[in-house]
């Protein structure tokens, strides 16, 4: 996929744990992003980076958290997990504005 | 809040048939236009950009977009069972907002053979 991974693929977590999604590129792109997946909403973006240190919230981002220290990695951190944050949860890289992203292959999350 | 909309479908066609699937948007300041196509259980693939007024072609797809009516098509011909999918239309922000994407929620797309 282009140099993107995400990790884990699959997560079944409980209500109330803090739980960490990793996401990491080869690519050097400036820009990432984490979106959520849902049927009957679509990809709705959470936060993004457009460089180290460098993040800004998208349009639902309560309840996490991101943080990118390096280029090539970009964590998105649910506090405290509930249940409507069970998703699937998207990477994207984009190299410079006005280009197409890059997905990466997914994390399927279910909060129990 | 900036929307992109698209019929959820389903659209169905048979096997060698064009398909026409359509997307409008509402920011008039968006410059750069997207199609991609999500197979069920997987990441969305882009398939075509635009970014001018008219028809841009690559083999069987050919995106169209109209600005002035602030309007989106693909058009995929000689349809083929591996069409299926869900195809998404994603539109850049205007200004500051120009590298983040709004997406529509999608059309699926069945092909029939």
């Amino acid at each position: 996929d282009a140099g993107i991974t995400q990790s884990p693929r699959h997560k079944v977590t409980e209500t109330g744990t803090p739980v960490t999604l990793r996401c990491h590129q080869t690519e050097n792109h400036r820009y990432m992003y984490w979106y959520r997946q849902d049927p009957g909403h679509g990809l709705r973006l959470i936060h993004y980076s457009y460089g180290v240190k460098d993040t800004d919230k998208g349009e639902v981002s309560d309840g996490y958290s991101v943080s990118r220290s390096k280029t090539e990695d970009f964590l998105l951190t649910l506090e405290s997990a509930t249940s409507s944050q069970t998703s699937v949860y998207f990477c994207a890289i984009s190299k410079d504005t006005g280009r197409g992203y890059t997905f990466g292959s997914g994390t399927r999350l279910t909060v129990v | 809040q900036k929307e992109v909309e698209q019929n959820s479908g389903p659209l169905s066609v048979p096997e060698g048939a064009i398909a026409s699937l359509n997307c409008t948007y509402s920011d008039r300041g968006s410059q750069s236009f997207f199609w991609y196509r999500q197979y069920s259980g997987k990441s969305p693939e882009l398939i075509m950009s635009i970014y001018s007024n008219g028809d841009k072609e690559d083999g069987r797809f050919t995106a169209q977009l109209n600005k002035a009516s602030q309007y989106v098509s693909l058009l995929i011909r000689d349809s083929q069972p591996s069409d299926s999918a869900t195809y998404l239309c994603a539109v850049n922000g205007s200004g500051g907002s120009n590298y983040k994407l709004t997406f529509g929620k999608g059309t699926l797309l069945t092909v029939n053979p």
